[in-house]
């Protein structure tokens, strides 16, 4: 049982390229989360999702798009990054009835 | 929106108790967690309390909740040095997808 897998673990990107996160978890979870985690600032929620083929924007979500066409996989768009995307980015999961937010180990992200 | 804060930093001597302390704006919070983050790791939930009580109490850790001030604290018995991380306070509602809230983390540094 992986729980939840984001990929890559690291990049780097040059200002203006795109790139896609990929959120995959196997627990069969209705809710999907990103996340952004900057020094002194805690985890922001970027976008989440609440099923298949929905999503919604949370507290920072310019810059970013999402997608989930699948139950199990929760996608995080940057079309066009700029530094101050550098950030750790962590996907989360979590089923209706759980209290628990299972999270990945994270993507670190710089943008130069 | 939910507003979470944490203060920065405690310091304490191992054997000690430490005492991390969390307020939160939203009082339709039903669920509010402590998880742990170690360097370079992910968020690993440590207990989280349901807002209809006000205390919880697993092994070394004791959460006490004062609802009407929406104060939260996680009171570490004995700490040791492998305590030493960044803790995080975090609130839920059932709106939103049940997401998450965080506060900006507090930095336990436990010297031995």
């Amino acid at each position: 049982n992986a729980g939840v897998t984001q990929t890559p673990k690291f990049r780097v990107l040059k200002t203006g390229q795109s790139m896609t996160l990929l959120c995959a978890q196997d627990m069969n979870h209705e809710y999907m989360y990103w996340y952004r985690q900057d020094p002194g600032m805690g985890l922001r929620l970027i976008h989440y999702s609440v099923g298949e083929g929905t999503t919604a924007k949370g507290e920072v979500p310019d810059g970013y798009n999402v997608s989930r066409l699948k139950k199990q996989n929760f996608l995080l768009g940057l079309e066009s990054a700029a530094p101050s995307q550098t950030s750790v980015y962590f996907c989360a999961s979590r089923g209706q009835m759980n209290t628990e937010a299972f999270f990945g180990q994270g993507t670190r992200l710089t943008v130069v | 929106g939910e507003d979470v804060e944490q203060s920065l930093f405690l310091s304490v001597r191992e054997g000690d108790s430490s005492v991390i302390n969390c307020t939160y704006t939203d009082s339709s919070s039903t669920y509010l967690y402590w998880y742990k983050q170690e360097p370079g790791a992910g968020l690993q939930l440590l207990t989280y309390i349901f807002s209809n009580m006000d205390m919880k109490q697993d092994q070394r850790l004791t959460v006490l909740l004062n609802k009407k001030d929406k104060h939260l604290s996680l009171r570490i018995a004995d700490t040791q040095t492998g305590d030493s991380a960044i803790y995080f306070c975090a609130a839920a509602n059932n709106n939103a997808g049940n997401m998450l809230t965080f506060g900006g983390g507090t930095r336990l540094m436990v010297k031995p």
